[in-house]
């Protein structure tokens, strides 16, 4: 398979915990994002990594949240001292960094329930 | 601050019909406009439309570009039961955000 994956497909935490996502990108793909989704809505922006480097952060975005993208591959994104609102699909997707305008391609989502 | 309005954000149809799916934007360095379907989980690339006027066409579905008006719309002729899902817009900037997504459109097709 060489989608994008994302692991754990279904996470359920206790209000408090820590949680950490994993997205591996397409192969070849040196952008990757990591969207929010919750029910009734579209997908809602988090992050932005090109290669190693995260360019962009939504504003939105709490301090409980960070993400990595170490070597360039594979990003994680994890969130502290989860809250009940936290509860969304997280989407992973990745695309291409060319001159033109491309496709982002998405993975299978981590849905987590903070309880 | 960039902004994709969809409408209608819940449809229902019956087999057979025609639909027509609106998307709207507000964003400064527009790159590209997307349509992408989800059905339970991961979003699925429909259509990308950089030019205005030039239709792109996948079988039932259609979709066009207007960059003076800042719309698009997205066609299904023949509605089937799996054309069920919600479609969704997005649209690429150059710089920022990147993708930016509207809150869907939920299209129920009834047999």
């Amino acid at each position: 398979d060489t989608g994008v994956s994302q692991d754990p497909r279904h996470k359920i935490t206790k209000r408090g915990q820590n949680v950490t996502f994993r997205c591996d990108p397409i192969s070849e793909h040196n952008r990757l994002y990591w969207y929010r989704q919750t029910l009734g809505q579209g997908p809602e922006f988090l992050t932005y990594f090109q290669n190693e480097a995260q360019l962009e952060k939504s504003r939105l975005l709490s301090d409980r949240f960070s993400a990595e993208r170490p070597k360039g591959s594979f990003s994680t994104l994890e969130i502290q001292r989860t809250e009940q609102g936290d509860s969304a699909m997280y989407l992973c997707a990745s695309s291409l960094d060319v001159a033109v305008a491309t496709e982002a391609f998405f993975g299978q989502g981590t849905r987590l329930t903070v309880v | 601050e960039d902004k994709v309005v969809q409408s209608p954000l819940s449809l229902v149809v019956h087999e057979g019909d025609t639909v027509t799916l609106n998307c709207s934007y507000e964003v400064t360095n527009f790159r590209s406009l997307l349509w992408y379907k989800q059905e339970k989980k991961a979003p699925t690339f429909l259509f990308m439309l950089t030019s205005s006027g030039i239709e792109k066409k996948s079988g039932r579905l259609s979709s066009i570009l207007d960059k003076k008006e800042l719309f698009s719309i997205l066609n299904i002729t023949a509605t089937q039961t799996g054309d069920s899902a919600i479609y969704l817009c997005a649209v690429e900037v150059i710089y920022g955000q990147n993708f930016v997504f509207g809150p869907g459109t939920r299209l129920s097709v009834l047999p």
